[in-house]
């Protein structure tokens, strides 16, 4: 079976410090792993993903997320926060059993910016 | 290049009505998925169907909700008999299967029981 977990429900970080999203897996094979962002009434928008390849990943808005196999890790980071930033995130692993396709969600960590 | 479009954004019902959720996927996506997210929630997963097919529905109760895609027109997500306890967002995503995985998603449907 395939999961995910996000262990902080809420981060606050001051605007223009780094952030750091946390997420690990658990995956019995090679993950496909996806950070996803929801803003209030809104549906997830993409952010990136990890399929293979380099561990660090760039995505939309200068997010980047760093794979760690030997962490069983996904974190999501920033350099320099923007109140903007402020919104849901939620990371999400791909359901590897045969003939599936749908993404397994953590429960989410809201991210606050304080300006 | 529209997205996954849902309709409607909102739907009232009591209980015991149908409701009826409509998703029309990314044009030339041919892989569509229901999540359901509860407040404050992340979004299970409900089902995935391709054209005319359903794939995978082990997310899905095993009573009055049912799911399609037909041929022509959008895929439906339809609920009987609507208790409270349906009330929740329900999130439509498409993919194209190929080198790409991500899901993309629809601005969701709230659904208000009452």
């Amino acid at each position: 079976a395939q999961s995910v977990a996000q262990p902080e429900d809420q981060v606050n970080v001051a605007e223009g410090n780094p952030l750091t999203v946390k997420c690990t897996y658990s995956v019995s094979g090679n993950p496909y792993l996806f950070w996803y962002v929801q803003y209030p009434n809104r549906g997830l928008q993409f952010l990136l993903k990890y399929i293979t390849g380099d561990n660090l990943v760039k995505g939309s808005y200068g997010f980047e997320a760093e794979f760690n196999k030997s962490q069983t890790s996904f974190h999501l980071k920033k350099p320099s926060a923007l109140v903007s930033d402020s919104a849901l995130y939620f990371c999400a692993v791909r359901n590897l059993s045969p003939g599936a396709n749908n993404l397994f969600f953590g429960t989410g960590t809201r991210l606050t910016v304080i300006p | 290049n529209a997205g996954v479009m849902q309709n409607p954004r909102h739907l009232v019902r009591r209980r015991g009505q149908e409701a009826r959720l409509r998703c029309s996927p990314v044009k030339g996506h041919s892989h569509v998925y229901w999540y359901r997210q509860l407040p404050e929630e992340g979004l299970k997963f409900m089902v995935y169907l391709q054209k005319e097919n359903i794939i995978d529905e082990s997310g899905m109760p095993k009573e009055r909700f049912s799911a399609e895609f037909p041929k022509e027109g959008p895929s439906i997500l339809r609920i009987q008999q609507v208790v409270r306890g349906d009330s929740a967002a329900y999130f439509c995503a498409s993919s194209s299967l190929g080198e790409s995985y991500e899901q993309y998603f629809g601005p969701g449907t709230r659904l208000t029981v009452t």
